[in-house]
């Protein structure tokens, strides 16, 4: 069985400030795990993706997310806040085997302060 | 090009009612999904079909049964909705398993 827990249902952050977005997942066997972006009434788009290679995964939008198998953590990143990053930020898991498909947190809102 | 597409976009019915969901991808891609995002935001993974096995997660109800009739198709179909079925529901597609999913714009379902 796999689960993913987000830490945080809201973060707010200024304008320009760093941004983090705490993901910690469970899995039995190598994960493969993604961070999601879903803006208002809109469908999910790709951040990035972890599927075994380097630990550390840099995705669109400046966004980077660094995995950490001792921590069981894929935390997500980006230097520097901009308003237009305002939305909700999904961290997901799967094992890769036949299609079971994407197991969620429950997703982390990300407010931007001007 | 839209590459995965779902219609109806919003979706108002009366409990009881039977009611389908159409998504189509022309990405080529092996396996199709459908997920459940809860007024929580919560999402939840309800089926992923391909063309050797479909995958249930053992919660839904069977009412719910997708439908494909061919690879680039699954549809959705809901028999006797209830008010707990109102949600915001995604289709998704990879190319295998462990591949990245891209999702469509999401079917609002609201069951007064």
């Amino acid at each position: 069985a796999q689960s993913v827990t987000q830490l945080g249902s809201h973060v707010s952050v200024s304008e320009g400030a760093l941004v983090l977005l705490r993901c910690n997942y469970s899995s039995s066997v190598p994960p493969y795990l993604f961070w999601y972006v879903q803006y208002p009434n809109q469908g999910l788009q790709l951040l990035l993706k972890y599927t075994s290679a380097a630990t550390l995964v840099k995705g669109i939008n400046g966004f980077e997310a660094e995995f950490k198998k001792s921590e069981t953590s894929f935390h997500l990143t980006k230097p520097s806040a901009h308003m237009s990053d305002a939305a909700e930020y999904f961290c997901a898991v799967t094992s890769g085997g036949g299609a079971d498909g994407l197991t969620f947190g429950k997703g982390t809102h990300l407010i931007i302060q001007p | 090009d839209t590459a995965v597409s779902q219609t109806p976009k919003y979706l108002v019915t009366q409990m009881g009612n039977d009611k389908s969901i159409k998504c189509e991808q022309n990405l080529g891609h092996d396996t199709m999904y459908w997920y459940k995002q809860d007024s929580k935001k919560f999402l939840k993974i309800m089926f992923s079909y391909n063309n050797k096995e479909l995958i249930i997660n053992e919660t839904v109800p069977n009412r719910f049964s997708p439908k494909s009739p061919d690879k680039a198709h699954l549809n959705l179909h809901i028999n006797s909705l209830e008010l707990g079925d109102s949600a915001v529901y995604f289709c998704a597609s990879s190319q295998q398993g462990s591949d990245e999913q891209f999702f469509g714009p999401g079917t609002r379902l609201t069951v007064l």
